[in-house]
């Protein structure tokens, strides 16, 4: 049974450009989570979806960002028009239902923008 | 104040030496809590739950104290392995399973 599986591992992005990272739950599993580590910094929770449902988005910066779980496949987290601040690690993680616990993340994308 | 508060370190131990970290949060109405353990740019990973009873795992334990918004991790006889950078992190309920971490100690173990 594979992790939680993160494409791509490493991202550069020019500053205007999108970013779009994805996410692939363990199998069986209806609940993502983003989260996003800046350099030198503790992980911050970004937003919790269920398939097709955004639960909590009190993470996310206003504006620029979105993230979908989509019915099929995987949960996506967009950046548009990036700028250098949002180079950072970003690692999703999965559970398979929304109780108590500590779960497992996925290997991170890591995103660059020049 | 930090939801969740972790002296940053280093500690540097020597291998088999005892070494201990704290972490206290803000939240009394935090539900449950644990320790991840994150290796230079990999993520993190689930070390072990806290529980006000105490629990061990080997070579770790965990400790709880609820009145005291305090939880502690103890590794004893640490190895070369054990360098790594401790996050200690709390759910703090309210629904769903959102994780606040803390920032992190890192421990290095010398020769």
């Amino acid at each position: 049974n594979a992790g939680v599986m993160q494409n791509p591992r490493h991202l550069v992005r020019r500053r205007g450009q999108e970013a779009r990272l994805r996410c692939s739950p363990m199998k069986g599993h209806s609940h993502v989570y983003w989260y996003r580590q800046l350099p030198e910094e503790g992980l911050k929770f970004m937003v919790y979806l269920q398939k097709e449902n955004i639960i909590d988005e009190s993470g996310m910066p206003k504006e620029r960002f979105s993230a979908e779980f989509p019915k099929e496949g995987p949960s996506i987290l967009r950046i548009q028009q990036v700028v250098r601040g949002d180079s950072a690690a970003y690692f999703c993680a999965s559970s398979l239902t929304g109780q108590d616990y500590g779960y497992t993340f996925g290997s991170g994308t890591r995103l660059t923008v020049v | 104040r930090k939801e969740v508060e972790q002296d940053p370190g280093p500690f540097n131990v020597p291998e088999g030496a005892t070494v201990a970290f704290n972490c206290t949060y803000s939240n009394s109405a935090s539900q449950s809590f644990f320790w991840y353990r994150q290796d230079c740019r990999k993520e993190p990973k689930l070390l072990m739950s806290v529980y006000s009873s105490g629990n061990e795992d080997g070579r770790f334990t965990a400790q709880l104290n609820r009145a005291s918004q305090y939880i502690s991790l103890l590794i004893r006889d640490s190895k070369l392995s054990d360098s790594a950078t401790y996050l200690c992190v709390v759910n703090q309920g309210g629904g769903g399973n959102k994780l606040t971490f803390g920032t992190g100690t890192q421990l290095k173990v010398e020769l």
